[in-house]
């Protein structure tokens, strides 16, 4: 089955200051899709992004940005210019099939960014 | 927008007692699902069901059971609510086409004691 790991715990940081987010995944399958959801203190989690595996390239949305390394089963997440609103708990996922019936969560990572 | 909600926020039982947690959405979506969130352990999947009266066991089924007798709700059940149970409980939908993305409630905080 597949598997997510987001070693990072708890990260802080100051305002403005960059920071990654590391991923890892494992998955005997050769089409799998990839996600990052953010969950704010309200508690209700928010999509970031869907990605396919057969899609390396990176991409960027603003601040935010995902690195897809095949070759070391990773999906890493960098926030740029890290501000107050960014505080909150990031999970990332894998899901094996096309409708994501099956995805499963990492243990997600707290990110507190002070002013 | 998509909505999904849940009947409670916070919700404190007693061990033994018949729980049920209801969720709505409003997007016609086939799938749902129920995860419980666990400090630590990330969100792990209970049950989820891909039709009217159909479902499917998840990573971590026992002791809870579900209902889906219409498209747009999802019930889970606490069949005899015991202390190992209090936990966040997250209810999804997902979208049949464009990205797929699951559409989240904002959690039901269920405390047993």
């Amino acid at each position: 089955a597949q598997k997510v790991t987001q070693a990072q715990t708890e990260i802080s940081v100051v305002e403005k200051e960059d920071v990654t987010l590391d991923c890892v995944y494992e998955t005997r399958d050769t089409t799998y899709y990839l996600f990052w959801y953010k969950q704010p203190p309200s508690g209700e989690l928010v999509f970031l992004i869907r990605r396919n595996s057969f899609d390396e390239q990176n991409e960027i949305s603003g601040r935010y940005s995902w690195n897809f390394q095949k070759s070391t089963s990773s999906f890493n997440f960098t926030i740029t210019a890290s501000q107050v609103v960014d505080s909150a708990v990031y999970f990332c996922a894998l899901s094996e099939s096309f409708n994501n019936n099956d995805m499963r969560f990492g243990a997600g990572t707290r990110l507190t960014v002070k002013p | 927008d998509v909505k999904v909600t849940q009947s409670s926020r916070y919700l404190v039982k007693r061990t033994g007692e018949k729980v049920f947690l209801e969720c709505v959405q409003d997007m016609d979506h086939e799938n749902m699902f129920w995860y419980r969130q666990d400090p630590g352990l990330g969100l792990r999947l209970i049950y989820f069901s891909y039709d009217v009266k159909m479902k499917e066991k998840g990573d971590i089924p026992e002791g809870y059971s579900v209902s889906r007798e219409k498209k747009e709700r999802f019930s889970l059940i606490l069949e005899s609510a015991s202390t190992n149970q209090t936990s966040m409980y997250l209810c999804a939908s997902i979208s049949g086409q464009g990205t797929y993305e699951q559409y989240f409630g904002p959690g039901t905080r269920l405390t047993v004691t």
